[in-house]
């Protein structure tokens, strides 16, 4: 069964810290892929990024970048120099290609507060 | 162009009346869901569409009715909704049908709050 444990309920940091969001994930799968998504107050999720388990490379996207170790079951996300405009749910996700059709697992999302 | 649009953005109802809530997407997206969230909780998937027809039910009661009037539109029928039906609906849509793979882009979400 897929799991995706995102430990870190709630984070809280200052302007311009940096910030990583941990995800770790469960599967019995070679094939599947993983997501992040943020969720503003206002409440829609927002996609960030979706990476296939073959391509373990790492990946930046000007403040955001991901770091996905298959060794460890890990896809952390890292926020570089944080504004508060960052502050937000942080989803962590995981979809099997032979799992259950259309079924996103979901973590359980961290809440990111960035103080001025 | 990855919009999927929400129509209300607030909806407060009686346990009595019968309400929708409408998700349109034009993308060309194959696939459709709904989502329930609750308060500090990830979505819960409800309903999916594969090519305008239901193809998944969470089993989800008989008052969430849904429905794909074309490929570009889903709605969500309400009637005698419970007080702990009060949540945010979020419609989402996939290029692709039939697989869990693709991404999912959702919309802003309904806040729904049942008297």
């Amino acid at each position: 069964a897929q799991k995706v444990t995102q430990a870190q309920t709630e984070i809280s940091v200052v302007e311009k810290e940096d910030v990583t969001l941990d995800c770790v994930y469960e599967t019995r799968d070679t094939t599947y892929y993983l997501f992040w998504y943020k969720q503003p107050p206002s409440g829609e999720l927002v996609f960030l990024i979706r990476r296939n388990s073959f391509d373990e490379q790492n990946e930046i996207s000007g403040r955001y970048s991901w770091n996905f170790q298959k060794s460890t079951s890990s896809f952390n996300f890292t926020i570089t120099a944080s504004q508060v405009v960052d502050s937000a749910v942080y989803f962590c996700a995981l979809s099997e290609l032979g799992g259950s059709n259309y079924k996103l697992t979901f973590g359980k999302g961290t809440l990111l507060t960035v103080n001025p | 162009d990855t919009e999927v649009t929400q129509t209300p953005k607030h909806l407060v109802m009686g346990m009595t009346n019968k309400k929708s809530l409408k998700c349109e997407q034009h993308m060309g997206h194959r696939a459709m869901y709904w989502y329930k969230q609750k308060a500090k909780k990830p979505p819960e998937l409800m309903f999916v569409y594969s090519y305008e027809k239901l193809s998944i039910n969470e089993s989800v009661p008989s008052r969430f009715s849904p429905e794909c009037p074309n490929s570009s539109l889903l709605n969500l029928h309400l009637h005698a909704l419970q007080p702990e039906d009060s949540a945010l609906y979020l419609c989402a849509s996939s290029r692709r049908a039939g697989t869990s793979t693709d991404t999912q882009y959702f919309g802003p979400g309904t806040r729904l709050t049942v008297l």
